[in-house]
């Protein structure tokens, strides 16, 4: 079964730092793109970030600019996003997501797959 | 404010068809592929429609997706009280070098 399971959410205090982290299991992890995609409370999805098969090519939106890196580790099947410098506005629920670019052309982009996500709180 | 624009709710009766509009621009919509995600309350998204228009497996024939020029819309036929959820469309804009979303149209089934 195509798995993906979001850990490191937590009660983090303004400025201060946090690692999430996204297993995946039941494909073969190395051969996807990945994305984080979050969700403040009662609002929509927001694209986060999306890192290329080998890590070489990371893309974020500009809100996490500077302050949020994506990486991953094939050897380990595990997605990482580093934050920093966090904020209130980045309380959310963080979602995992596979991410489709067929022929490498991201024209073609889509997430197929979506862990349940994890809870950032950011407390000022 | 989202890049792309949803119209906030959409609602229709048990049985009856919805559309679901998606309005962009020439660096999104117009050059990009577009998909669509249903969330369900208190769940993770699923990815309804990708390419356009093309459904993953497991996805029932009532949705469909469509595009032209700068718009997609998600089409839903047959409605069931199961469909009400909020919904999202999705696509790769070029002038951003990121993804945008639209900011969601929550379907009620009367």
């Amino acid at each position: 079964e195509v798995q993906l399971v979001e850990s490191g959410g937590a009660l983090v205090q303004r400025g201060g730092s946090l690692r999430l982290s996204c297993a995946a299991s039941g494909f073969s992890f190395s051969r996807y793109a990945m994305s984080w995609v979050r969700q403040a409370p009662g609002k929509g999805l927001e694209w986060v970030s999306s890192i290329g098969v080998s890590g070489g090519s990371t893309y974020h939106a500009d809100p996490v600019k500077g302050r949020f890196t994506i990486s991953r580790d094939n050897s380990k099947n595990t997605l990482y996003l580093h934050m920093n410098s966090l904020r209130a506005e980045d309380t959310a629920v963080y979602f995992c997501a596979r991410s489709v670019i067929p022929y490498g052309d991201y024209s073609y982009f889509y997430m197929d797959v979506w862990g349940k996500g994890t809870t950032v709180t950011v407390s000022s | 404010q989202s890049v792309l624009t949803q119209p906030p709710s959409v609602s229709a009766a048990p049985g009856q068809r919805v559309t679901i509009s998606c309005s962009g621009h020439r660096s999104n919509i117009a050059n990009n592929y577009v998909s669509w995600y249903q969330q369900l309350p208190r769940t993770a998204p699923k990815l309804l429609i990708y390419d356009n228009n093309k459904r993953p497996s497991g996805i029932p024939d009532r949705f469909s997706g469509s595009k032209s020029g700068t718009s997609a819309t998600l089409g839903i036929t047959g409605l069931q009280t199961g469909d009400e959820a909020d919904y999202y469309c999705g696509t790769w804009d070029s002038s951003l070098s990121g993804w945008v979303f639209g900011g969601g149209t929550k379907l009620t089934v009367l």
